[in-house]
């Protein structure tokens, strides 16, 4: 069974600090995909990025960058130089059975990041 | 413009009633889903279906009964509500597209759901 752990429950920074949210996967499958959704206070929940497992490539995004490691099974996420606009809950999840119709998302319990001014 | 649109935003309404939400993507994907959001945040898969076949069924009680006329909705009907039942529903859908790399799940709005 899959499972997504997010240790971190609340973060709080100030403004311009870097931040890092942590997430930890189990998985048996070795091909898999993992995700990052924020929802912010108004309650939708955006997507931000996927991960294929066979794709260990650091990816940078404007302020975000996000590190896969399979070795350590985790997908961390580091917001630079935060904004208060980057208060919000932060999932990390994972699929199992890419690209069938059984892919479901399992999601990590979330990190409420709070950015102060 | 919207991708993934629910009715209604906020529902409430008594214990025992029945209620219904409705879901609609004009992404033209193949699969649609529910989850449930708890109040601590939990969000958890209840329905899939693609090509408005049910897939997945994760132990839900069966007073909860998606239905999905096509394949760009997706509904969900409630019988008997009960206390436990309050939360926030998501609709998401994707496009299953083998043998191309795996596509997110973008995800409607929710549906606030206070049961009183």
């Amino acid at each position: 069974a899959q499972k997504v752990t997010q240790a971190q429950t609340e973060i709080s920074v100030v403004e311009k600090e870097d931040v890092t949210l942590d997430c930890v996967y189990e998985t048996r499958d070795t091909t898999y995909y993992l995700f990052w959704y924020k929802q912010p206070p108004s309650g939708e929940l955006v997507f931000l990025i996927r991960r294929n497992s066979f794709d260990e490539q650091n990816e940078i995004s404007g302020r975000y960058s996000w590190n896969f490691q399979k070795s350590t099974s985790s997908f961390n996420f580091t917001i630079t130089a935060s904004q208060v606009v980057d208060s919000a809950v932060y999932f990390c999840a994972l699929s199992e059975a890419p690209g069938g119709a059984n892919s479901k998302l399992t999601f990590g319990k979330g990190i409420t990041l709070s950015v102060r001014p | 413009d919207t991708a993934v649109s629910q009715t209604p935003k906020y529902l409430v309404t008594q214990m025992g009633n029945d209620k219904s939400i409705k879901c609609e993507q004009n992404l033209g994907h193949d699969t649609m889903y529910w989850y449930k959001q708890d109040s601590k945040k939990f969000l958890k898969i209840m329905f899939s279906y693609n090509n408005k076949e049910l897939i997945i069924n994760e132990t839900v009680p069966n007073r909860f009964s998606p239905k999905s006329p096509d394949k760009a909705h997706l509904n969900l009907h409630i019988n008997s509500l009960e206390l436990g039942d309050s939360a926030v529903y998501f609709c998401a859908s994707s496009l299953i597209d083998p043998p191309r790399a795996y596509n997110e799940q973008f995800f409607g709005p929710g549906t606030r759901l206070t049961v009183l």
